[in-house]
């Protein structure tokens, strides 16, 4: 079984609400990802947590929150984002945070009004 | 820094053709890894194949195989018998390491549009 999961698929959000993406893998792997996507670009990493510990942050704005409450779960809380937050959410796992091949979950589409 | 280059925004081919995309990439490293992800309309990433830098042989995988030329920097997929199913973006990726030397990002090219024409 090589599936990650996401949910939801599409969200719709305003400008100061509080929502949650959430992402599973029952994989065993050890290293998750966060990508955010715009049309027609490749992914751009947001979060790496190694070990369920955040080991990465790639100046991700704070009105993105990760979080990794176990080894199968990622979740990115989002608070007051800004219409250039749409887009494709892209979640990730690997067995090791070493150069092994991530796996990509099939994203959550958000769009913020 | 590593970049990913790929040349071609948007390619085109029959199906039952055979089509290759270009990738180049930059890097000063002398063990890494590379891959071609397909996005298919669908959105979600998979993984086509890998290569390991310091492998000779060049990675196949039933249909799509790879032509690494490691001193060139150059990594092209190439795609035998087109089916309908294969129309997607194809993303090059150079696995990267992080500062800290334990975490590795995909650094991605742009990517390649392709069309499988019936």
């Amino acid at each position: 079984d090589t599936e990650v999961t996401q949910t939801p698929k599409h969200l719709v959000m305003g400008m100061t609400n509080k929502k949650s993406l959430k992402c599973e893998q029952h994989m065993g792997h050890r290293a998750m990802y966060w990508y955010k996507q715009k049309a027609k670009k490749p992914p751009e990493l947001m979060f790496v947590y190694s070990y369920e510990k955040l080991s990465i942050n790639e100046s991700v704005p704070s009105r993105f929150s990760p979080e990794c409450p176990n080894s199968s779960l990622l979740n990115l809380h989002l608070h007051a984002l800004q219409p250039e937050d749409s887009a494709l959410y892209l979640c990730a796992s690997s067995l090791e945070p070493g150069p092994y091949e991530q796996y990509f979950g099939p994203g959550t589409r958000l769009t913020v009004t | 820094a590593q970049t990913v280059t790929q040349s071609q925004p948007e390619m085109s081919v029959q199906e039952a053709e055979t089509v290759t995309l270009s990738c180049t990439y930059d890097t000063s490293e002398s063990d890494y890894y590379l891959f071609w992800y397909k996005q298919p309309p669908s959105r979600q990433m998979i993984l086509v194949i890998r290569q390991e830098a310091y492998k000779q042989q060049n990675a196949t995988e039933n249909r799509f195989s790879v032509n690494f030329q490691k001193a060139a920097k150059s990594f092209s997929l190439k795609i035998s018998d087109s089916q309908l199913g294969d129309a997607a973006m194809y993303f090059c990726a150079y696995r990267s390491e992080l500062s800290g030397g334990s975490n590795y990002k995909l650094t991605f090219g742009k990517g390649t549009l392709l069309t499988v024409n019936p």
